[in-house]
């Protein structure tokens, strides 16, 4: 059974740069896009932007300039950087799996809580 | 960018009724459509995919229909276990474009 496990600092300072790291256990991060979900407290679901196993990303527009998404595939982890933090930024931070072609998300990570506050 | 709308945005319903959800895209998604259900604390959890095709270990009461700009998400019968919030989510413009989500319908008990 494939698990995801999110991890980080679960309080970060505005201005400065929110780091994840998502661990898949129970199965290779090969062949698969990783992808980078947030959901605000009480709010809906925004995609952040996706990791493919060779390196290839795609990042939402709206979050672009501030985002990086690397993959380690020797840990079977991938990571999200996301730079110069607001309030706005506070979430649940979610990885998901989705395989190559127009496939859903059908693996997801337990999410963590960030909490962009000085 | 493709928007997704939902609604009702709040659903009431007994155990045992029947539930209809609806969730419309701005653009065409084709069948490029999954349901997904979230309970308090939890994340997604993946129902549906392809507008229709039910995920590993979905119960049969859980339906979807639909294609182009109108989805469905039916539950036949109300389980204790169903009230959550449901999102819609189109991945139509893989692999380049922008998933997006809808604002979710939560099913609570009436």
């Amino acid at each position: 059974q494939v698990e995801l496990q999110e991890s980080g600092p679960g309080l970060v300072k505005p201005s400065e740069t929110l780091s994840l790291t998502c661990t898949v256990s129970g199965g290779s991060i090969s062949s698969y896009y990783w992808s980078w979900i947030r959901q605000p407290p009480g709010k809906g679901l925004e995609w952040i932007g996706y990791i493919y196993y060779s390196g290839s990303t795609n990042y939402n527009p709206s979050l672009k300039s501030r985002i990086t998404i690397s993959v380690d595939t020797s840990k079977n982890q991938c990571s999200l950087r996301l730079s110069s933090v607001t309030a706005a930024d506070t979430a649940v931070y979610y990885c998901a799996r989705h395989s190559y072609g127009y496939n859903p998300f059908d693996y997801w990570g337990q999410g963590t809580l960030v909490t962009v506050s000085s | 960018e493709i928007v997704m709308t939902q609604s009702p945005a709040t659903l009431s319903v007994s155990p045992g009724e029947r539930a209809t959800l609806s969730c419309r895209a701005s653009q065409s998604v084709s069948s490029y459509l999954a349901w997904y259900q979230q309970k308090p604390g939890q994340a997604p959890r993946l129902l549906i995919y392809g507008a229709s095709t039910r995920a590993t270990g979905i119960p049969a009461r859980f339906s979807g229909s639909g294609s182009g700009t109108e989805f469905t998400l039916t539950i036949s019968s109300l389980q204790s276990e169903d009230f959550a919030i449901y999102y819609c989510q189109q991945y139509s413009n893989w692999p380049r474009g922008v998933f997006t989500f809808g604002p979710g319908t939560k099913v609570d008990i009436k």
